[in-house]
């Protein structure tokens, strides 16, 4: 079975510039969740979905969207970005979102702000 | 609001000793921990959780609700346990998980 998949590896934009990563969770994995991880703020929840549906979102501000595919299928967007948004973006899927469920990560997607 | 605290940031031992990387967290209700281990070059994958009380590579890890901790053991160190561990948490519902900072073991011949 083929891993988690994270498109683009590596990313470099400008402040101000929007971006889009995409995640393309193990088969039959429908709960896909994005983490950001930074040197200095470590692992950070983002948010999770479901067949879909947003389920879980955490402590970022309204330019961090994501939204999933019916084939599982996420991406996750950032709009006017700012120099703080440079981090390695997490992507891992589950089969579902039961409590304690086993998550599979990507390898991230590298994004620099200049 | 629920937290985790890896309080080494680097641990540094001889291959043969034993290992414990701790992990303590505040959280009133009744958490699901993990720990998770990263590789040099690899993917952060899970090592252990708390519900299924498993032992993975000679890893173990106890729940002590009394001291909220949630220690990583293992009686003899290897020198490919040399990665970074995190420890984690669940309080809700679904996969959203708090991390701990994160402690780098290295294993020394």
């Amino acid at each position: 079975k083929a891993g988690v998949t994270q498109t683009p590896r590596y990313l470099i934009k400008t402040r101000g510039q929007q971006v889009t990563l995409s995640c393309s969770p193990i088969s039959g994995h429908r709960s896909v969740s994005w983490y950001q991880q930074t040197p200095g703020q470590g692992l950070q929840f983002l948010f999770e979905y479901f067949s879909e549906t947003q389920r879980n979102k955490g402590n970022f501000p309204g330019r961090f969207s994501g939204r999933q595919f019916s084939n599982s299928r996420s991406e996750m967007n950032v709009s006017t970005l700012e120099l703080g948004d440079s981090a390695l973006y997490l992507c891992a899927s589950s089969l579902g979102t039961g409590r304690g469920e086993k998550l599979f990560f990507g390898s991230g997607t590298q994004l620099s702000v200049l | 609001a629920q937290r985790v605290t890896q309080p080494e940031k680097l641990l540094s031992v001889f291959k043969g000793a034993p290992v414990e990387l701790k992990c303590n967290y505040s959280y009133s209700g009744s958490p699901e921990l993990f720990w998770y281990v990263q590789y040099s070059r690899q993917r952060l994958q899970l090592l252990l959780r708390h519900i299924s009380r498993e032992s993975i590579k000679g890893f173990t890890a106890d729940l002590n609700k009394g001291e909220t901790s949630f220690h990583l053991k293992k009686p003899f160190a290897q020198e490919e346990d040399s990665a970074m561990y995190y420890c984690a948490l669940i309080t809700g519902g679904g996969n959203k998980l708090t991390f701990g900072t994160g402690t780098q073991l290295k294993v020394e011949l």
